[in-house]
C-alpha cells in the first residue's frame, strides 16, 4: 500500500524558513515523478512544485518560483520541500503527491499545515 | 501559463441523477505525437485529501466506480457522473500536466438538491 506521510510544517513568522519532508513507501519511490500541492484554507488546489524520478527536472508554479526549492533523497525514499522567504499567502495545507506514469497524481499524503504569521 | 476554468462553480444535483461538471484549458493539452490528452480530474471530499479519479481525460482510475466518466478533447473536458450516490458530495478538480506547471482548475463544489 501507497503511503505518504508529510511532515514539518508549522507556525513562522514572516520572511521565516521550513523544510517539509515527505516520506514515501509501499513503492519503488525512485520510480517515480512526484509533486507538492498546497491548499490555503477554504480555497482550491494550488500547485506548487514537480520533480522527475532522478531529481534532475524540476518545475515551479510562477507564485513559488525562486523562493521555494524542491529536491528528494532517492536512498531514503524521501522527497523535500525547502521554503524560504515565507509570505502570509503562503499559509495552507502542503500536500505530497505521487505521478502515475500518466503524471496525475494518484496518490496523496494527508498535508502538513504551514502558518505564516507574525 | 495554462488557466483552466471549471463551470460551474457549485451544482446541486438529486439523488440518482446526473452531474456534469466542465472544464475549459486556455490552450489546447493534446499531445499530438501520442494523441493524450493530459488533464485529470480529482475529487476532494471535506477533510480529506484530493482523489484521482480519471487521468488521460477519459481513463478512470482502478476502483474508481463506473458511474464516473470523462470525456473531452484538446481544450474542452467534462467528468459527468451518472447517477449521483450521497457520498459524491465533494469538490471536484481538473488539473492540466500537459505543460511543466500543472495547474488545476478553481474547483466546482456538488452538493445534493
Amino acid at each position: 500500500e501507497v503511503q505518504l506521510l508529510e511532515s514539518g510544517g508549522g507556525l513562522v513568522q514572516p520572511g521565516g524558513s521550513l523544510r517539509l519532508s515527505c516520506a514515501a513507501s509501499g513503492f519503488t519511490f525512485s520510480n517515480y515523478a512526484m509533486s507538492w500541492v498546497r491548499q490555503a484554507p477554504g480555497k482550491g488546489l494550488e500547485w506548487v512544485s514537480f520533480i522527475r524520478e532522478s531529481g534532475s527536472d524540476t518545475y515551479y508554479a510562477d507564485s513559488v518560483r525562486g523562493r521555494f526549492t524542491i529536491s528528494r533523497d532517492n536512498s531514503k525514499n524521501t522527497l523535500f520541500l525547502q521554503i524560504n522567504n515565507l509570505r502570509a499567502e503562503d499559509t495552507a495545507v502542503y500536500y505530497c503527491a505521487k505521478a502515475n506514469a500518466a503524471t496525475a497524481s494518484d496518490s496523496w499524503g494527508q498535508g502538513t499545515l504551514v502558518i505564516v504569521s507574525s | 501559463d495554462i488557466v483552466m476554468t471549471q463551470s460551474p462553480d457549485s451544482l446541486a444535483v438529486s439523488l440518482g441523477e446526473r452531474a456534469t461538471i466542465n472544464c475549459k484549458s486556455s490552450q489546447s493539452v493534446l499531445y499530438s505525437s501520442n494523441n493524450q490528452n493530459y488533464l485529470a480530474w480529482y475529487q476532494q471530499k471535506s477533510g480529506q485529501p484530493p482523489k484521482l479519479l480519471i487521468y488521460w481525460a477519459s481513463t478512470r482510475e482502478s476502483g474508481v466506480p463506473d458511474r464516473f466518466s470523462g470525456s473531452g478533447s484538446g481544450t474542452d473536458f467534462t467528468l459527468t457522473i451518472s447517477s449521483l450516490q450521497a457520498e459524491d458530495v465533494a469538490v471536484y478538480y481538473c488539473q492540466q500536466y500537459y505543460s511543466t506547471l500543472h495547474t488545476f482548475g478553481q474547483g466546482t463544489k456538488l452538493e445534493i438538491k
